[in-house]
């Protein structure tokens, strides 16, 4: 039982590259999110998909897409990385619904040159 | 829009000494409240978390509690020891969106 699982685990872009972050859950739950983590800003939430077939932007969405493959996959893509995108993403998923935690993966570190 | 705030950013305190962490939460609909570990370099872990029918929990040397009417929570850690630096996040559930604070780090002074 792997939990939630974020590929890769650490990527150097360049400025203008594009990329897909991977995150794979195998919980069977509903509901799943994407999250960056800078120093001092604690986790915001860039997407969430509360089942699959939806998703909703979170705070910070812009220049982001993201991807609800099926019920177990969510894909977080960067079509043109720009520095301020350096970072370090979280993918999360939860039992919909329910007053229930995340649980997350190890995250993927970011650099964007 | 939601908001979670969350004081303070740091936090020194002695071993043996206790620790208190404040959120406080924009949305009345928010009715699930977790509390997060996170050390260096790891992801966040689950520590306790309380529900909006319940006004105090407690696991060993941690408890929350949560006011409804003032819409905060808090975090109290007792008997503190070093295994308890970290950073410490709030978060709120808020229909299926949880919003968090931007963290407190916690350093127990020998």
């Amino acid at each position: 039982n792997a939990g939630v699982t974020q590929t890769p685990k650490f990527q150097v872009l360049k400025t203008g590259q594009s990329m897909t972050l991977q995150c794979a859950q195998d919980m069977n739950h509903n509901s799943m999110y994407w999250y960056r983590q800078d120093p001092g800003m604690g986790l915001r939430l860039i997407y969430y998909s509360a089942s699959e077939g939806t998703t909703d932007k979170g705070e910070v969405p812009n220049g982001y897409n993201v991807s609800r493959l099926n019920k177990r996959e969510f894909s977080l893509r960067l079509e043109s990385a720009a520095p301020s995108q350096t970072s370090v993403y979280f993918c999360a998923s939860r039992i919909l619904g329910g007053m229930e935690p995340q649980h997350f993966g190890d995250g993927t570190r970011l650099s964007i040159l | 829009g939601e908001n979670v705030e969350q004081h303070p950013s740091t936090l020194s305190v002695q071993e043996g000494d206790s620790a208190v962490i404040k959120c406080t939460y924009s949305d009345s609909a928010s009715n699930y409240f977790p509390w997060y570990k996170q050390e260096l370099g790891k992801r966040p872990q689950l520590i306790i978390d309380i529900r909006s029918n319940v006004g105090e929990k407690k696991d060993q040397r941690i408890a929350v509690t949560l006011n409804k009417t003032a819409k905060h929570f808090s975090l109290h850690i007792t008997e503190t020891q070093p295994e308890d630096s970290a950073v410490y996040f709030c978060a709120a559930l808020i229909y299926d969106k949880i919003i968090f604070g931007k963290g407190t780090r916690l350093h127990i002074l020998p």
